[in-house]
């Protein structure tokens, strides 16, 4: 069984349109991420979410934001795309020690 | 505020040879170390866990914190080791202060 999905694989768009990605964890883990993952392959933390209580990345511009309909799902929902958003985006949850990543969301923005 | 470095953008070994990827980090308090990689296109995975002091995969790592590294090593590189390798620092299990490193692209010659 997977225990952290994403969904779609892939997203191509087009600048300025608006955009969801969803995640799904299914560890019972109460802590869940969004991490972005440049072209450098530099990973950084967006969000973090537990128990309602919403983590955000300072550097976050707020055309992202997260939603999470229940403990097993965080969505990240991003307005007005920007060519500089294209990246891979990954989810993640925790439990304690270690997060387990979801498989990654591909975006590129045309 | 906690730092996570790794020197080496890439490490290139030959097949069989020792391998160590260096890791420091900045943190005033009593961190919590991993080591995560990732394959080619492939999620992140939890590799170790300071606390755990265990051996995956034939590496190890060992927190020192008098020299705050966190170094991982491997005696016998193998071909299928190459991957990037990100150290990561956890200040509590919330992640509102998880950091990852910038990565270190590991590439074992034949």
């Amino acid at each position: 069984d997977t225990a952290v999905s994403q969904t779609p694989k892939y997203l191509v768009t087009q600048m300025g349109n608006d955009k969801s990605i969803k995640c799904e964890q299914n560890l019972g883990h109460d802590t869940m991420y969004w991490y972005k993952q440049d072209s450098k392959k530099f990973l950084k933390i967006m969000f973090s979410y537990n128990n309602k209580e919403l983590i955000i990345n300072e550097t976050v511009p707020n055309r992202f934001s997260p939603k999470s309909p229940d403990k097993a799902h965080l969505n990240l929902h991003i307005n007005s795309l920007e060519l500089g958003d294209s990246a891979v985006y990954f989810c993640a949850s925790s439990q304690g020690q270690g997060q387990y990543f979801g498989p990654g969301t591909r975006l590129t923005v045309t | 505020a906690q730092r996570v470095t790794q020197p080496e953008k890439l490490l290139s070994v030959f097949k069989g040879a020792p391998v160590e990827l260096k890791c420091n980090y900045s943190y005033s308090g009593s961190p919590e170390l991993f080591w995560y990689v990732q394959y080619s296109r492939q999620r992140l995975q939890l590799l170790l866990r300071h606390i755990s002091r265990e051996s995956i995969k034939g590496f190890t790592a060992d927190l020192n914190k008098g020299e705050t590294s966190f170094h991982l090593k491997k005696p016998f590189a193998q071909e299928e080791d190459s991957a990037m390798y990100y150290c990561a620092l956890s200040e509590d299990n919330y992640g509102q202060n998880f950091v990852f490193g910038p990565g270190t692209r590991l590439s074992v010659l034949p």
